[in-house]
């Protein structure tokens, strides 16, 4: 079985200070890593996802994400924050043979001017 | 063109009343989803079919109905709204073992 743990679910930077968005994972077999974006009143867009090639992995507006075997985690960053990054944020896991995500409690993030 | 696509975007109905969201994509992917995000934005599991048959059906009360006649399409009907129906309603669709991708949502509200 699989699940995903976001902690801190709200979030708060100022404009231009690096986002640091946490993710730990549970999968008993190599895990498939997602990350996805809401805005408000809008469905979740794909940011990145992690297959199992490089660990590290870089999605649309400058997000990116490592992945972290030992730690069993998955954050995500950007090293600038803008206002229009303010939204909620979903982490998500599944498996190669998987038809079943797993998402977490998301993370709203808010960029202070 | 719309990958995942699903209407009506906006529904307001009565309580007790009889309402379906419809759902398709065109991405030709194998499974499709309904997801429920309630208001403190949490994303729950409802249903998921493969191939036209169901393969996840989590604890959801029998008022609720997916039906789905194609791959490409997954619709949700509800029987007798009640008030804690009320959330947004995401249809999506994956190929097995890779990205899930999501409609814009049904916001429903029960009056």
């Amino acid at each position: 079985a699989q699940s995903v743990t976001q902690l801190g679910s709200h979030v708060s930077v100022s404009e231009g200070a690096l986002v640091l968005l946490r993710c730990n994972y549970s999968s008993s077999v190599p895990p498939y890593l997602f990350w996805y974006v809401q805005y408000p009143n809008q469905g979740l867009q794909l940011l990145l996802k992690y297959t199992s090639a490089a660990t590290l992995v870089k999605g649309i507006n400058g997000f990116e994400a490592e992945f972290k075997k030992s730690e069993t985690s998955f954050h995500l960053t950007k090293p600038s924050a803008h206002m229009s990054d303010a939204a909620e944020y979903f982490c998500a896991v599944t498996t190669n043979t998987g038809n079943q995500f797993y998402f977490g409690t998301g993370t709203s993030l808010t960029v202070i001017p | 063109d719309t990958a995942v696509s699903q209407t009506p975007k906006y529904l307001v109905t009565q309580m007790g009343n009889d309402k379906s969201i419809k759902c398709e994509q065109n991405l030709g992917h194998d499974t499709m989803y309904w997801y429920k995000q309630d208001s403190k934005k949490f994303l729950k599991i409802m249903f998921s079919y493969n191939n036209k048959e169901l393969i996840i059906n989590e604890t959801v009360p029998n008022r609720f109905s997916p039906k789905s006649p194609d791959k490409a399409h997954l619709n949700l009907h509800i029987n007798s709204l009640e008030l804690g129906d009320s959330a947004v309603y995401f249809c999506a669709s994956s190929p097995i073992g890779n990205t899930i991708y999501f409609g814009e949502g049904s916001w429903l509200t029960v009056v």
